[in-house]
């Protein structure tokens, strides 16, 4: 079974803090993905990434960066967190080409404070 | 205009009926195109891959419509644990998946 594990369910972070959310693969996935969930917004798309060191900004990268080091390891950084990064990260993977199933990490519930 | 647009509902329906979702899309370029489900709590999971000619899976089947660009769910005899969010996903360029906002579902006994 494919497996996508994010380090925490749920977090609380103070406002201005450096915050890291890991998520690791264990499939191989080429490609993988950082989405935050709001209430009537859905799954808005943060950075995605298809390579090892190659990103692309997604729909609402400001206030984020990420890193990929490693194949099965991405990790989503907030450089200095604010209120309104309240929300539930949610990572995924999938192979490469765009047409095979993306499989999600659990999400982490992230209140900034 | 939102790429990839759902009604978002929700749907309140007794069980044993069927019920039908839409979705619309805008880039006419876009290729590929799913239904995920997302029960409360959950991560979305892969329900289907819609095709150019539809298809079929049990009690569901998923129709793409390229001239006007919609992908369609129906879900027949529906039961109670078919109760969740239901997200349309369409592919970006090579690898994006876009999600929309997801339609609520909820089958009442």
């Amino acid at each position: 079974d494919v497996k996508v594990t994010q380090s925490s369910r749920y977090l609380v972070k103070r406002t201005g803090e450096k915050v890291f959310l890991e998520c690791v693969q264990d499939m191989d996935h080429e490609n993988m993905f950082w989405y935050r969930q709001d209430p009537g917004l859905g799954l808005r798309l943060i950075y995605f990434s298809y390579d090892v060191k190659m990103k692309e900004k997604g729909d609402i990268p400001e206030g984020y960066s990420v890193s990929r080091e490693k194949k099965e390891r991405f990790s989503l950084i907030l450089e200095s967190a604010s209120t309104n990064q309240t929300s539930m990260y949610l990572c995924a993977s999938s192979l490469s080409g765009g047409l095979t199933e993306a499989f999600f990490g659990q999400g982490t519930r992230l209140t900034v404070v | 205009r939102k790429e990839v647009e759902q009604d978002p509902g929700p749907f309140n329906v007794p069980e044993g009926a069927t019920v039908a979702f839409n979705c619309t899309y805008s880039n006419s370029a876009s290729q590929s195109f799913f239904w995920y489900r997302q029960d409360c709590r959950k991560e979305p999971k892969l329900l289907m891959s819609v095709y150019s000619s539809g298809n079929e899976d049990g009690r569901f089947t998923a129709q793409l419509n390229r001239a006007s660009q919609y992908i369609s769910l129906l879900i027949r005899d529906s039961k109670l644990s078919d109760s969740a969010t239901y997200l349309c996903v369409v592919i970006k360029g090579a690898q994006k998946l876009v999600f929309g906002q997801g339609t609520r579902l909820t089958i009442n006994p």
